[in-house]
């Protein structure tokens, strides 16, 4: 199976300052088609995965524009341009190129 | 709106047999494959199982893989797990959700199996 490793696992940030979240493959993720399935979900506290961005940078729709996302091949970004209170929660990666579809460990976000 | 309900979460012994469901609503059901992906208690995330479309072709982790069945009812709208010879490592919340190509679009909000004697 493909390994997702995320860093950090824990990330105290300070409202308002940005916040950066690493993931790296242990494959490409470049699928037959071209395209790469990396996509990053966020879980806040007592609720399930939210999608927030697929294909690597493409935002889903009501998601603010403070996150983004980049990378390619295998290494990879979530960036929180500047960090809000709702912002707290887990942030997973998870690869769909390769199946198993794996999941990195969790990045959990809080404020400092 | 988009809408996946599961149910079917309780506890169980282990070694026991358990199916859950996963009721659809909001799109074209037989359009998509489906998920389960699991999450254990203060755990992070776990793809066990998905399934086309039409339900021909299914896939499984392969911490399951000659346990568990996963299958579809497509009148019915709704998403299945057979679940067998069940352990304690087994004990998660189970979320049903929707493929998009290469990623996992919607969720449930999950059901609980605990499995302990």
């Amino acid at each position: 199976d493909v390994v997702m490793t995320q860093s950090p696992l824990s990330l105290p940030v300070t409202l308002g300052q940005p916040a950066s979240i690493s993931c790296r493959s242990s494959q490409s993720l470049v699928f037959s088609d071209g395209n790469i399935y990396l996509n990053w979900f966020q879980q806040r506290p007592g609720q399930s995965p939210r999608r927030l961005i697929y294909k690597v940078s493409i935002r889903d729709s009501g998601v603010p524009d403070r996150f983004s996302g980049s990378g390619s091949d295998t290494d990879f970004t979530l960036r929180i341009s500047r960090v809000e209170a709702e912002d707290v929660g887990v942030y997973y990666c998870m690869q769909g190129s390769k199946w198993t579809w794996t999941f990195g460990q969790g990045t959990k976000v809080e404020i400092k | 709106e988009v809408q996946l309900v599961e149910s079917g979460g309780v506890l169980i012994q282990p070694g026991g047999s358990l199916r859950l469901s996963c009721a659809a609503s909001g799109f074209s059901f037989s359009g998509y494959p489906m998920h389960w992906v699991r999450q254990a208690p203060g755990r992070g995330l776990e793809c066990v199982s998905a399934i086309s479309g039409n339900g021909g072709d299914t896939y499984y982790a392969d911490s399951v893989r000659g346990r568990f069945t996963i299958s579809r009812d497509n009148f019915r709208n709704t998403l299945y797990l057979q679940m067998g010879s069940l352990s304690v490592e087994d004990t998660a919340v189970y979320y049903c959700a929707r493929e998009q190509v290469g990623d996992l679009d919607s969720w449930g909000h999950g059901t609980l199996v605990t499995v302990s004697s």
